[in-house]
């Protein structure tokens, strides 16, 4: 059964360092998602992604976030210069239909970054 | 602004009983809704989901009832098993829109 892969599942990283999270979603999916955890909170919205670009932010994803799509098959989150609030699981998803309100949500098994 | 809570944090059911988890939502666009188990260290998974023009869908032992007029849905196991311990998340989104989870409610399936 298909599914969305991530990578790391943990990395370590000291304050102000690069981190960069990978994801390869399924391979006829359209839409491309990240998403966090904080520990003990809820799963909150990063980013979604389509055709290429952002098609929607929420505030967590100031200029410090980045995404990328740099081939046919891995979506990237890249935040650029981590803080120890970065800290959490994320989660990356993707989503295959392309209009209408159907299309489940698949989720990888999440990258746990931890912000020193 | 919570859109969506799951106001139980958390839930204990006797294994065979039926579990019942609930959700509320503020958004009056929101049109379709979706249920996530997610068991710890793992990504959540998709459950079972309705749309709008429904107010009930049903999946093997997962039940889903959505009350349109009180802003309200519903997840019933029948009958729980251990296995069903996990925390549920309850998910919406509007037409365009992304899915905007509530904040979950664990559950505890007792043999």
């Amino acid at each position: 059964e298909p599914e969305v892969t991530q990578t790391p599942s943990h990395q370590v990283t000291q304050m102000g360092q690069e981190v960069i999270l990978r994801c390869v979603p399924i391979s006829n999916h359209l839409y491309f998602y990240w998403y966090r955890q904080i520990l003990g909170q809820k799963v909150e919205f990063l980013v979604s992604f389509y055709n290429n670009e952002i098609s929607e932010k929420s505030e967590i994803f100031d200029d410090q976030f980045s995404v990328e799509r740099p081939d046919g098959s891995n979506f990237t989150l890249k935040i650029r210069s981590t803080k120890l609030e970065d800290s959490a699981m994320y989660f990356c998803a993707s989503r295959k239909t392309s209009g209408g309100n159907t299309g489940e949500l698949f989720f990888g098994e999440g990258s746990r970054l931890t912000v020193l | 602004d919570q859109q969506v809570k799951q106001n139980s944090p958390s839930l204990s059911v006797q294994e065979g009983r039926i579990s019942i988890l609930n959700c509320d939502y503020t958004n009056s666009m929101f049109d379709y809704f979706l249920w996530y188990k997610k068991y710890p260290a793992e990504g959540p998974t998709f459950l079972i989901s309705i749309s709008s023009i429904k107010d009930k869908n049903e999946d093997g032992r997962f039940t889903v009832f959505l009350n349109k007029s009180a802003k309200h849905l519903s997840l019933h196991i029948v009958p729980s098993q251990p296995g069903d311990s996990a925390v549920y998340f309850c998910a919406a989104r509007s037409s365009g829109q992304n899915f905007v989870f509530g904040p979950g409610t664990r559950l505890s399936v007792l043999p």
